[in-house]
């Protein structure tokens, strides 16, 4: 099976501080990407990256960075947390193929910025 | 521009009643469409998805859904919920990003409530 696993379930971090959320695959999966969850709104895609050292903006990419310095390992970066990055962070990851591909999803970063 | 309408935000069922959720999309091309599940505090689970094969199609823990292209309707139907079956579902549709990479587009989700 394949498994997405997040560093931390749940984060409490202060205004202005550096936060890393750090997701690791063990498939070999080409495509990682990375997502906030707030209620009635879905999922909405912050970076993704499809090849080491690549990526891309996802459609919410202001106020993050992200690093993949190697395959298995894709870290999101808030450089200066605010409260309104207070959300819940997914990561998942997919191999490249065609459309019909499958995303599998972590369990979640519950993160609160105070 | 692609995009996914859940149209309602919440559903409740009596247990071993029929569920309905309802998906509306909206792509330029054949999309593929899925529907994920995230039960509380749990990650994402892929329920099924749709990839221009068979127009219904079945997933898992006997839930279904069926393309329809002239109502860009694909809708998630069980026939007698469960009580495990209580959890937030998400209508997705995968849209080219460019660059021969693609990436999915998540509706607002529908949270499903069973009642004994």
């Amino acid at each position: 099976d394949v498994k997405v696993t997040q560093s931390s379930r749940y984060l409490v971090k202060r205004t202005g501080e550096k936060v890393f959320l750090e997701c690791v695959q063990d498939m070999d999966h080409e495509n990682m990407f990375w997502y906030r969850q707030d209620p009635g709104l879905g999922l909405r895609l912050i970076y993704f990256s499809y090849d080491v050292k690549m990526k891309e903006k996802g459609d919410i990419p202001e106020g993050y960075s992200v690093s993949r310095e190697k395959k298995e390992r894709f870290s999101l970066i808030l450089e200066s947390a605010s409260t309104n990055q207070t959300s819940m962070y997914l990561c998942a990851s997919s191999p490249r193929t065609d459309l019909g591909y499958t995303q599998y999803f972590g369990p979640g970063t519950r993160l609160t910025v105070l | 521009a692609q995009s996914v309408t859940q149209l309602d935000s919440h559903v409740s069922v009596s247990e071993g009643t029929p569920v309905l959720l309802r998906c509306n999309y909206s792509s330029s091309y054949s999309p593929s469409l899925f529907w994920y599940v995230q039960h509380p505090n749990k990650g994402l689970q892929l329920l099924l998805k749709y990839t221009s094969a068979a127009t219904l199609v079945k997933g898992i823990n006997g839930f279904e859904a069926e393309f329809k292209k002239s109502e860009t309707s694909f809708h998630l139907t069980k026939p007698s919920a469960h009580m495990s079956d209580a959890a937030e579902y998400f209508c997705v549709v995968s849209v080219a990003s460019g660059g021969g990479y693609n990436k999915l587009i998540f509706g607002a989700g529908t949270r499903l409530a069973v009642h004994p």
